[in-house]
């Protein structure tokens, strides 16, 4: 079993629609959790960054952690055109490096 | 808007060239890192520097690679004879501390033919 498993997509949506990402895990050990946009061409930007399990809310984004159940989602509220990109999902150990492991990404298209 | 800026976006060499790849961190910034991401495949670390040396490093990260900061802003790494499977984008990253937001350059993508 990978240690992050994402479905790649991709994933098409109409504008102003309520989307949901999703990324499970094998290690018990992530405690950080993040999601990353990556847009083509471009470098990953971090989006949503938690700490353990429980929701985040940062304007139309909502960042989901359940560790009992080794899961983690990304709803996007209201969707536009310009969330169109690949969002990755990224996960890292307590202590240590917290160098992230990341997800394949799932690309997200939301048509007008 | 401080960022990270890396050169070239687009390098291309033959198999079993070396090639140095370039990054300019965010000026204040203290931790450096390289990822990589094959077409089509996850992000994968390869190195983390700090204090001028390597703090952590990843499997993929063998003898033909190297990291450098050769002055007070560039951050290099260097792949001493690449190999086909070494085609990929690579990614600079850098951090205030170690548990702070990474930011990510562009990236600069290798093609080895």
């Amino acid at each position: 079993q990978k240690e992050v498993e994402q479905d790649p997509g991709p994933l098409s949506v109409p504008e102003g629609a309520i989307v949901s990402l999703n990324c499970t895990y094998s290690n018990s050990a992530f405690q950080y959790f993040m999601w990353y946009r990556q847009y083509s061409r471009k470098g990953p930007e971090l989006l949503m960054y938690t700490y353990s399990s429980g929701n985040k809310e940062d304007g139309r984004f909502t960042a989901q952690v359940d560790k009992s159940s080794k899961y983690i989602s990304l709803f996007i509220r209201d969707s536009q055109p310009s969330d169109s990109a690949t969002y990755l999902c990224a996960m890292s150990r307590a202590g240590g490096s917290y160098i992230p492991t990341f997800g394949r990404g799932t690309s997200l298209i939301v048509h007008p | 808007e401080p960022e990270v800026t890396q050169t070239p976006s687009h390098q291309v060499t033959q198999m079993g060239q070396e090639v140095i790849l370039r990054c300019v961190p965010i000026s204040n910034h203290l931790y450096f890192y390289w990822y990589r991401q094959i077409l089509g495949q996850k992000v994968e670390f390869l190195v983390s520097f700090y204090n001028n040396e390597i703090s952590e490093k990843s499997e993929i990260f063998d003898d033909q690679f190297s990291v450098e900061r050769p002055d007070g802003s560039n951050f290099t790494l260097k792949i001493r004879s690449t190999k086909l499977e070494d085609s990929a984008m690579y990614f600079c990253a850098s951090s205030v501390r170690q548990l702070n937001e990474q930011f990510f350059g562009p990236g600069t993508r290798l093609t080895v033919l």
